[in-house]
């Protein structure tokens, strides 16, 4: 079965601490991304990569970055976690020229 | 104004009702156009595809009106299993790699 996996379901993170985000995918999709959602706010599109060590910003990249140094794994970095970024995160991939997205489970990060 | 804005609900109805779901877009350079489900603490799952000639998919009929720029979804004969959060989704036009904005999504409960 083709699987999004991310590496953690839950995490509690100080305010201030580096944070990594890994999502390894196993089905050779070219397209990876990370989401947050919020409550009232739907699915926001932080970053996205359709390449290895390529990178776009999506619509919310402040205090964000990302790193694709494989084909497979996509990570998101909260370089300086802060309460606001207390969400569910969301890694999904598709294959290059399609739109019918897998995703992970996700994983509901809390800053305190 | 969001890209795509849906009516949140929570839309309540018995089992065996006809229940219908509107989006609207505001990108017209968006050129395809999807319903995703998410079920209760899981991620998000494609439902179907939305073409302007209006396709089906058993119990499911989905509607594009590019004109007004407006997306459907009609559900009938509602299951208990349809309760969902149904997130209208489309493509970010131009060369999007694959980029998709999703809607806030909608609540669905089938009550017995």
């Amino acid at each position: 079965d083709v699987k999004v996996t991310q590496s953690s379901r839950y995490l509690v993170k100080r305010t201030g601490e580096k944070v990594f985000l890994e999502c390894v995918q196993d089905m050779d999709h070219e397209n990876m991304f990370w989401y947050r959602q919020d409550p009232g706010l739907g699915l926001r599109l932080i970053y996205f990569s359709y390449d290895v060590k390529m990178k776009e910003k999506g619509d919310i990249p402040e205090g964000y970055s990302v790193s694709r140094e494989k084909k497979e794994r996509f990570s998101l970095i909260l370089e300086s976690a802060s309460t606001n970024q207390t969400s569910m995160y969301l890694c999904a991939s598709v294959k290059a020229g399609r739109y019918g997205y897998t995703f992970g489970s996700g994983t509901r990060l809390t800053v305190v | 104004r969001k890209e795509v804005e849906q009516d949140p609900g929570p839309f309540n109805v018995p089992e065996g009702a006809t229940v219908a779901f509107n989006c609207t877009y505001s990108n017209s350079a968006s050129q395809s156009f999807f319903w995703y489900r998410q079920d209760c603490r899981k991620e998000p799952k494609l439902l179907m595809s939305v073409y302007s000639s209006g396709n089906e998919d058993g119990r499911f009929t989905a509607q594009l009106n590019r004109a007004s720029q407006y997306i459907s979804l009609l559900i009938r004969d509602s299951k208990l299993s349809d309760s969902a959060t149904y997130l209208c989704v489309v493509t970010a036009g131009g060369t999007s790699y694959g980029k998709l904005t999703f809607g806030q999504g909608t609540i669905l409960t089938v009550h017995p």
